[in-house]
């Protein structure tokens, strides 16, 4: 099955710094990479997503960005806030799976004001 | 549109009882997903629904660990008997297609 790596655990910047996290995946068939976002007491909630036939993506002050041939994705975090401490999760999946997803270990960050 | 609703929302039990968790996924959302984070560990796959069928549980851990899905709308996840192991969050998932939405999760500790 698929498996996940994700790094680092844990992540502490100074405020409008910015967070880098980085994820490999095994399965070469993964076609989907969502990033959750889950706060303190929240739900993971899907905060960017990225499928493998694009390398970047952007959303405001967050970016993805996946390397196909070496099987791993990243999330960059610009300008950080105090909002954005919170636990990160990546994940792989692949369509013909029904999306089912793998997830790595998570990265606790905390933006330092 | 009401999100992953999950039942209950803590529950703390001794080693050797029974306790079922709840799932009821979003409206019309055939793929519903039970996933468990253990003391800070990954987010890891117990299995997968699809409507009332079950399309993958090679995650459950074990014959303790019971999922049903009647009818193909709420989900409940039972385990029988509880082992201190089994403490973590259980978190639901549904998804129509790609996106996955989160419930909020069960904390089950066993004591």
């Amino acid at each position: 099955g698929e498996n996940v790596e994700q790094h680092p655990s844990t992540l502490s910047v100074q405020e409008g710094d910015s967070a880098v996290i980085k994820c490999t995946y095994s399965d070469s068939a993964s076609n989907y990479f969502p990033w959750y976002k889950q706060e303190l007491g929240k739900r993971p909630q899907l905060i960017i997503d990225i499928r493998s036939n694009v390398g970047e993506k952007k959303d405001q002050r967050i970016a993805v960005t996946l390397n196909k041939t070496a099987k791993h994705f990243s999330l960059h975090i610009t300008e950080t806030q105090p909002e954005d401490s919170a636990v990160y999760f990546c994940a792989a999946s692949i369509r013909s799976n029904d999306y089912k997803l793998s997830f790595g270990a998570g990265t606790t960050v905390t933006v330092r004001a | 549109e009401a999100g992953v609703t999950q039942f209950p929302s803590h529950s703390v039990i001794e080693k050797g009882q029974t306790v079922t968790l709840r799932c009821d996924p979003i409206s019309g959302h055939d793929n519903l997903y039970w996933y468990r984070r253990v003391m800070g560990k990954e987010i890891k796959f117990l299995l997968h629904f699809v409507k009332e069928s079950k399309q993958d549980e090679s995650g459950m851990p074990n014959n303790r660990f019971l999922a049903e899905r009647t009818g193909g709308t709420y989900s409940t996840l039972k385990v029988q008997p509880a082992e201190l192991e089994d403490s973590g969050v259980y978190f639901c998932a549904s998804s129509h297609q790609a996106e996955a939405f989160f419930g909020q999760g069960t904390r089950l500790t066993v004591v």
